[in-house]
């Protein structure tokens, strides 16, 4: 069956760093998300991508945060510089159409800002 | 803002028992989904709900979504070892797109 991959699996840091976190959402897919969860916490929305533009995004997804779909085929979230509360794990998510329900999450990247 | 709440936070089932989660949204949704995480893991999608009053199975799992489409529930009977993690709800506010705001789970322990 096929998957939501995304790379890496953990990322450590430096404050202030830029990170870029990457995933490949399954490929006859139109609609990409990300999600972070800080560690015991509930899955927050960061943002919506749809026809090579964001559609939504939540109050986290400040001006620090970017997401680009480069080549077709990944979806990159990008911390421009990255805070101690940035630590969490980001999840991508994709779903087929407007008309299907289901978002497929990926493994997620464990982030650690030191 | 929208706020989405889940009871209980915790709980411990003996095997076999059965188990409920309940989900609260301070706004009227225009869908709801529920999501597994096992521990570890990512959220797996479960089901969504769109219509008043809805109730859909799987197999041991009933969800229902409330009357005035601000409350949801899932219920599982029997509960197996299998069925440990966190079950979350995520909602859709009517009036802000398609933005899921996740409640804040239940995690389920099975003993067995």
């Amino acid at each position: 069956e096929p998957e939501v991959t995304q790379t890496p699996s953990h990322q450590v840091t430096q404050m202030g760093q830029e990170v870029i976190l990457r995933c490949v959402p399954i490929s006859n897919h139109l609609y990409f998300y990300w999600y972070r969860q800080i560690l015991g916490q509930k899955v927050e929305f960061l943002v919506s991508f749809y026809n090579n533009e964001i559609s939504e995004k939540s109050e986290i997804f400040d001006d620090q945060f970017s997401v680009e779909r480069p080549d077709g085929s990944n979806f990159t979230l990008k911390i421009r510089s990255t805070k101690l509360e940035d630590s969490a794990m980001y999840f991508c998510a994709s779903k087929k159409d407007r008309v299907t329900d289901t978002q497929y999450f990926g493994p997620g990247t464990r982030l650690t800002v030191l | 803002g929208q706020q989405v709440m889940q009871i209980p936070q915790y709980q411990h089932v003996q095997e076999g028992e059965d188990f409920t989660t309940y989900c609260n949204s301070s706004t009227t949704l225009s869908n709801i989904q529920w999501y597994k995480q096992r521990p570890g893991g990512h959220p797996v999608f479960l089901i969504q709900l769109v219509k008043s009053g809805e109730v859909k199975k799987q197999k041991r799992l009933t969800f229902q979504f409330g009357e005035a489409k601000k409350n949801s529930s899932l219920h599982i009977t029997a509960t197996q070892t299998t069925d440990v993690g966190t079950y979350f709800c995520a909602g859709v506010d009517d009036n802000a797109g398609n933005m899921l705001t996740f409640g804040g789970g239940t995690r389920l322990m099975v003993k067995p």
